[in-house]
């Protein structure tokens, strides 16, 4: 099975960097997701990141350690459209297979 | 279209009634997916298609719920015999790789 945790709510202030954290285990590793859901929104995709290390993407960067089961989703230069749920996901298995999320964590931000 | 479709996007039935939610996926993707998504939670999963073909079902919460995608795009999930528990936000994402994107979801509500 799995499992994945990451913290339910942080505020963070315009213009400044934040960093979400998302634990992770798995019976079989198959990459991991980020999506940003906006209130009343669908989530739509980030990242997903396969190998250990930082990928960057405009303003926002996900980082992956394998050996940790540990994930951040780094978003800089914070704007109000920023505030919005974070979603950590992984898929059961390789290949085209359901995600299994967490809970989401919800950004505010606030100037 | 450009982007997964739903519809309806709201639906209010009575208690009883039986209710059919539709999910039109992004053309050529081959997978495409049902989840249930409780206010503050992250999407759970029901149920996936590849192709025509179910995969599997595991996350459909009883015999009242089916799903079935015919002619391998438009899917259509049922709920037989609503009842006030089923009252959810539930979306339809598709991929054609690991990647998902998600439609704008149908709103049930069930007196």
């Amino acid at each position: 099975g799995q499992n994945i945790d990451q913290p339910t709510e942080m505020t963070a202030t315009e213009g400044a960097i934040v960093q979400i954290n998302c634990t992770y285990q798995t019976s079989g590793f198959n990459g991991l997701f980020w999506y940003q859901q906006h209130a009343g929104e669908a989530p739509t995709f980030l990242s997903y990141n396969v190998l250990d290390g930082l990928e960057e993407k405009g303003r926002f960067s996900s980082f992956l350690s394998r050996s940790k089961g540990y994930s951040y989703l780094l978003l800089k230069e914070l704007q109000m459209k920023d505030s919005a749920s974070y979603l950590c996901a992984a898929p059961w298995n390789s290949g085209n297979t359901p995600l299994v999320f967490g809970k989401g964590t919800r950004l505010s931000v606030i100037a | 279209g450009a982007g997964v479709s739903q519809s309806p996007r709201y639906k209010v039935t009575k208690r009883g009634q039986d209710v059919a939610l539709r999910c039109d996926p992004i053309s050529g993707h081959v997978s495409l997916y049902w989840y249930r998504q409780a206010l503050g939670q992250g999407p759970e999963f029901l149920t996936y298609f590849n192709y025509e073909a179910q995969q599997d079902k595991s996350g459909l919460p009883n015999d009242r719920f089916s799903a079935e995608r015919p002619e391998g795009s438009i899917s259509t999930l049922t709920i037989q015999r609503t009842e006030q528990r089923d009252s959810a936000m539930y979306r339809c994402a598709s991929s054609k790789d690991q990647t998902q994107y998600f439609g704008p979801g149908t709103r049930l509500l069930v007196l």
